[in-house]
């Protein structure tokens, strides 16, 4: 069964450093979307993909946070320097193109910065 | 204040009872999604609602999106311990385009 597929599972980090985390979106899916949850609450949009464009980063921290589709596929979410309130379970997810398409999330990474 | 307001916020219920979730919004959505997410785990899709008033069964799990669009509910029916886990709505407002949570509500099946 195709699904979205997401590394490290866990990262620990110490505060300051940076930090990257790997997303590859199920087959032939063009939207992709990183999300941020923090414990105790739902998934937050960081950033939405639609092939390689980046079609909404409203949310995502631009001065500390970075993240990249360069062939419309695969992707990367890119912390530097990481804080203390950066620890948080962060998902991938993907979707075929279009309103009302559902999203598929993959297992995501839990970042805790020490 | 956020947009899907999702109640309650804990449930602890015994095996076999039944229970009602709720997701309200003042906005309408085209579209609401419901998910079930383990510890440690992402959120599996279960369910999407379009239709005002459409009412969807998955097993023992039944959905109901409100007429308005506006709102929706999930009642379980016999309630298992493989039930518990953090249940999430998610909507998709018309001309949006993308997806806004509800901080779930957190279910407890004891056996």
């Amino acid at each position: 069964e195709a699904e979205v597929a997401q590394s490290p599972r866990y990262k620990i980090t110490e505060k300051s450093q940076a930090v990257a985390f790997w997303c590859d979106p199920i087959s032939g899916h063009a939207t992709l979307y990183w999300y941020r949850q923090i414990l105790g609450q739902g998934p937050e949009l960081l950033v939405q993909f639609q092939d390689e464009s980046v079609v909404d980063d409203s949310q995502l921290p631009k001065d500390r946070f970075s993240a990249e589709r360069l062939k419309g596929v695969d992707s990367t979410l890119k912390i530097q320097p990481a804080e203390l309130g950066d620890s948080a379970m962060y998902l991938c997810a993907s979707s075929l193109w279009g309103q009302n398409t559902e999203a598929f999330f993959g297992q995501g990474t839990r970042l805790t910065v020490v | 204040t956020q947009l899907l307001e999702q109640s309650p916020q804990f449930l602890s219920i015994q095996e076999g009872e039944n229970l009602t979730v709720y997701c309200n919004s003042s906005s309408v959505f085209s579209s609401l999604q419901w998910y079930r997410q383990e510890p440690g785990e992402g959120p599996v899709l279960l369910v999407t609602v379009v239709t005002g008033g459409e009412v969807k069964k998955l097993k023992r799990l039944t959905f109901q999106f409100g007429d308005a669009r506006k709102d929706s509910s999930l009642h379980i029916t016999a309630a298992q311990p493989g039930d518990t886990g953090l249940y999430l709505c998610a909507g998709v407002r018309t001309n949006a385009g993308k997806s806004t949570f509800g901080d779930g509500t957190t279910l407890t099946v004891k056996p």
